[in-house]
């Protein structure tokens, strides 16, 4: 079985503050890659950022990066400089290579403030 | 670029009622996934299909049968809806593991 968890169901940062969202996730593959989706009041889903685990460099793009602990099965998104269109509801997303199952997280709702 | 196609974009039933939400893409992918959102719950899994001619059951599959038609379609079926599958469900289908997704379907069941 495979399990993700977002233990902070909301949060709030002020305009160009960091925050972040944090992720544990579980799986007994070895191959595998985790997601950070961004889901705004559109619905529409977007891909924030991906890691492979297999990558020991943590993935960045842009103002997004995360912080891999492979050992500890973290995958925590930081965001730096926010913006007030960061404002979503942001998910953790696991996927195993072997089996093809993409498994998200409860997600974290982010308002971002002036 | 259509990517993924999800049809109905709302629809509501009754209970006892039946239904299939189609999903097509046009991505080539050989993934595809059913998921529901519902509040506080995140997306959880209904069904997924690793390649043509193969399924498998998610999270929250009771209530629930899926078809892969072909590489490109993957639709969920409904057979007895109940109110308690009133949700918002996405398609996705995924190369490399990176997932696309349909806008969603907003059903209620009253």
């Amino acid at each position: 079985a495979q399990t993700v968890t977002q233990s902070q169901p909301e949060m709030s940062v002020q305009e160009a503050e960091t925050v972040t969202l944090s992720c544990t996730y579980d799986t007994s593959e070895n191959n595998y890659y985790l997601f950070w989706y961004k889901q705004p009041p559109s619905r529409q889903m977007i891909l924030v950022i991906r890691q492979e685990a297999y990558k020991q460099q943590n993935a960045t793009e842009n103002r997004f990066s995360v912080n891999f602990q492979k050992a500890a099965k973290s995958f925590s998104l930081k965001i730096s400089d926010s913006q007030l269109g960061d404002t979503a509801m942001y998910f953790c997303a696991l996927h195993t290579g072997t089996a093809s199952k993409l498994t998200f997280g409860t997600g974290t709702r982010l308002q971002v403030t002036l | 670029n259509a990517g993924v196609t999800q049809t109905p974009k709302f629809q509501v039933l009754k209970t006892g009622q039946s239904m299939t939400l189609q999903c097509a893409q046009d991505m080539n992918h050989n993934s595809m996934y059913w998921y529901r959102q519902d509040p506080g719950m995140g997306l959880r899994l209904i069904y997924y299909s690793a390649s043509e001619g193969t399924t498998d059951k998610g999270e929250v599959p009771n209530g629930y049968n899926v078809s892969r038609l072909n590489k490109r379609e993957f639709s969920l079926r409904l057979e007895s809806a109940a109110p308690s599958q009133t949700s918002v469900y996405f398609c996705a289908s995924s190369e490399r593991a990176e997932a696309f997704f349909g806008q969603g379907t907003r059903l209620t069941v009253v």
